[in-house]
């Protein structure tokens, strides 16, 4: 019965390089977010997808940050030109449908750090 | 902009005795209202949900309110142990879209 799966698990980027942190949600689970913690923060919602859709994006950066779940695969967050105030966890949370009261079941997250 | 506040002291306690961790927002009219465990190196860990029509969820040793009137949870571990050292998040939401505090951390000391 495996969770949600992330990786890497850690990934150190020079700035300006990309990063690509991968997810795979739960079995069955066909809804996707994303979250990002800054230290001594709370995790912020970024982006919100089903498959081979955006559904809310509202958290994501308009520049440099982008996302996708396709038909086939894990869900992908792309991070063009790292900047070091970008160094952070990201996780990945799955849900088997969209409902407001539906858990969420995040992943053990991957941590980004920029030189 | 909504504003959500933890217990800012980390909490240290002896082993079976009651930890309660405070959860306060403003500006914000939630639904729902989530706590999570998250350990060092981990995510998050889905505990418990109350809804605003709930005044009290229990699971086990956990107890959480939700005063709606107060803008505030309240969440219990009772008879705490060792293992329940960890930090404690409140989440609140309308929809899918959660909303974190920064997070309580409990020590309990055996």
């Amino acid at each position: 019965n495996a969770g949600v799966m992330q990786n890497p698990r850690h990934l150190v980027r020079r700035r300006g390089q990309e990063a690509r942190l991968r997810c795979s949600p739960m079995k069955g689970h066909s809804h996707v977010y994303w979250y990002r913690q800054l230290p001594e923060e709370g995790l912020k919602f970024m982006v919100y997808l089903q498959k081979e859709n955006i559904i809310d994006e509202s958290g994501m950066p308009k520049e440099r940050f982008s996302a996708e779940f396709p038909k086939e695969g894990p869900s992908i967050l792309r991070i063009q030109q790292v900047v070091r105030g970008d160094s952070a966890a990201y996780f990945c949370a799955s849900s088997p449908r969209q409902g407001e009261s539906d858990t969420q079941y995040f992943g053990p997250g991957t941590r980004l750090t920029v030189l | 902009s909504q504003k959500i506040e933890q217990n800012s002291e980390a909490l240290n306690i002896q082993e079976g005795k009651t930890a309660t961790l405070t959860c306060n927002y403003t500006n914000y009219s939630p639904a729902y209202l989530q706590w999570y465990r998250q350990d060092p190196g981990r995510g998050p860990v889905f505990l418990l949900l109350i809804r605003e029509n709930e005044k009290e969820k229990r699971k086990e040793r956990l107890k959480v309110t939700f005063d709606t009137t107060l803008k505030q949870s309240l969440f219990h571990i009772t008879a705490s142990q060792p293992a329940d050292s960890a930090t404690y998040l409140c989440a609140l939401s309308n929809d899918y879209k959660l909303s974190f505090g920064a997070g309580t951390t409990v020590t309990v000391r055996a």
